[in-house]
């Protein structure tokens, strides 16, 4: 029973275009949300997060977008660059919940930004 | 040290056989997290250690698995009586308090893949 679903294995964009990324969650109990990206041979490295009490958090050129009634989100990049190329993981925590400590991960998304 | 280290990066063993893996995490952070990714998956809870106590150990698939961190600082996540299913790459990751789940997230260590053939 997947939690944290990102329905697209795959995406490919060129360079200089937006990439965006899905992500939907079915427990109702997250209310921390995170995005991690992933080198092969490499462990997950944090990217952006955002709370549940915000709807929008931005850091250079990424953006994280939550829509909290369809239990959806989205991560942006622009512009998009070849160095982007890896795999997006999206994560969940539930604060209130008392599990602030564990993250449960969606299966990825393999980026692919072409030159 | 600088980051999380995990050794070995690698590890093939026969079905049956015992295995260790061992992580270092970031000096001074008090939390640590093991997680399991297989193939075509995202990583998934194993355990959680505050200090040298595990607090959650609710993501170990069965008895076969048992991880420690005696001093608090290193661990060694051992899997007794390997089977095929245990292939994965087994990741650990440390964070300041145990609130990894927020903020900054956790710092993750690049991994043991472990085959079982």
């Amino acid at each position: 029973d997947q939690q944290v679903k990102q329905n697209s294995p795959s995406l490919s964009v060129q360079e200089g275009r937006i990439s965006i990324l899905n992500c939907d969650y079915t427990n109702s109990m997250f209310d921390y949300f995170l995005w991690y990206k992933k080198y092969p041979a490499e462990g997950p490295t944090f990217l952006i997060s955002i709370s549940s009490i915000k709807d929008k958090n931005e850091d250079g050129r990424f953006t994280v977008f939550l829509n909290k009634s369809a239990k959806h989100l989205s991560l942006h990049i622009v512009p998009s660059q070849p160095g982007d190329s890896a795999v997006y993981f999206c994560a969940a925590s539930a604060l209130r919940g008392g599990s602030n400590y564990k993250l449960t991960f969606g299966k990825g998304t393999l980026l692919t930004v072409n030159p | 040290g600088a980051g999380v280290s995990q050794t070995p990066s690698n590890k093939v063993t026969e079905k049956g056989k015992y295995v260790e893996l061992r992580c270092d995490p970031i000096s001074g952070h008090t939390a640590l997290y093991w997680y399991r990714q297989s193939l075509g998956q995202g990583p998934e809870f194993l355990i959680y250690f505050q200090g040298t106590g595990a607090a959650d150990d609710s993501g170990l698939p069965n008895d076969r698995f048992f991880a420690v961190r005696p001093e608090g600082s290193v661990s060694t996540l051992k899997i007794q009586r390997t089977e095929r299913g245990d292939s994965a790459v087994y990741l650990c990751a440390s964070s300041a308090s145990g609130t990894g789940g927020m903020s900054g997230g956790y710092t993750f260590g690049s991994g043991t893949r472990l085959t079982v053939v």
